[in-house]
């Protein structure tokens, strides 16, 4: 299995400002993915992340809100830009098993966003 | 949307007892997971059925899947009060992409 981390675990930001997810895994990975989890809700996919090309967002999600960057195998960040307090939300990313089930995800701990 | 929905939307039981959820989807699929998720952490992967397969147990794991009614059931025999925790159900249909429903909360009485 693959050893997840995000930074930071939890932040509060003021609106209108803008905010820097790190998700690192311990292995190299082809696909990353980037959720949101609304308060109460489900996991929503943003966009998929593969290293070395433009990352592809699901409807409703746009690059110039949600920028991604993959710069390798192992690494991924994703940016909440001009927050808002329907920003406010637990962000995970996840990686697609490295071997194994090839469908299965594992996922970060998770960054918990309050925009105030 | 491709998001599945699930219920009940909570389930509280007494420990020891059984926990069966339910989980609808919308899209023919290749294989359906299901997942944990405790207290808003990030989720632990549970089990996975293919679209091929109708019954898998792992555990006091038994997942049933009917892809004639777009649906799946996921039980938990003898339950314990560290079962406590929200369960989602994702399927998987295209590309590596889950689409996951709505969840079930969840709470195990000791």
């Amino acid at each position: 299995s693959a050893v997840i981390s995000q930074k930071p675990s939890r932040d509060i930001c003021q609106r209108g400002t803008s905010l820097t997810i790190q998700c690192q895994v311990d292995s190299q990975v082809t696909m990353m993915f980037w959720y949101r989890q609304q308060p109460g809700q489900s996991l929503t996919l943003i966009a998929t992340a593969n290293q070395g090309s433009e990352a592809t967002y699901e409807s409703g999600f746009v690059i110039d809100k949600f920028p991604i960057s993959r710069p390798n195998l192992t690494f991924s960040t994703l940016t909440v830009s001009n927050m808002s307090p329907e920003d406010s939300s637990i962000y995970l990313c996840s990686v697609g098993a490295p071997s194994g089930v090839q469908e299965t995800q594992y996922f970060g701990p998770g960054t918990r966003l309050l925009v105030l | 949307s491709q998001q599945g929905e699930e219920d009940p939307q909570a389930l509280s039981i007494q420990e020891g007892e059984n926990a069966t959820m339910n989980c609808s989807y919308k899209t023919s699929i290749n294989n359906l997971q299901w997942y944990r998720q405790n207290s808003g952490r990030g989720l632990v992967h549970l089990i996975l059925i293919r679209s091929n397969e109708r019954e898998k147990h792992s555990g006091r794991l038994r997942v049933t899947l009917d892809t004639s009614k777009k649906s799946s059931s996921l039980l938990i025999t003898a339950s314990r009060a560290a079962d406590t925790a929200s369960y989602f159900c994702a399927s998987h249909w295209r590309a590596n992409n889950l689409f996951f429903g709505t969840g079930t909360r969840l709470t195990v009485i000791p």
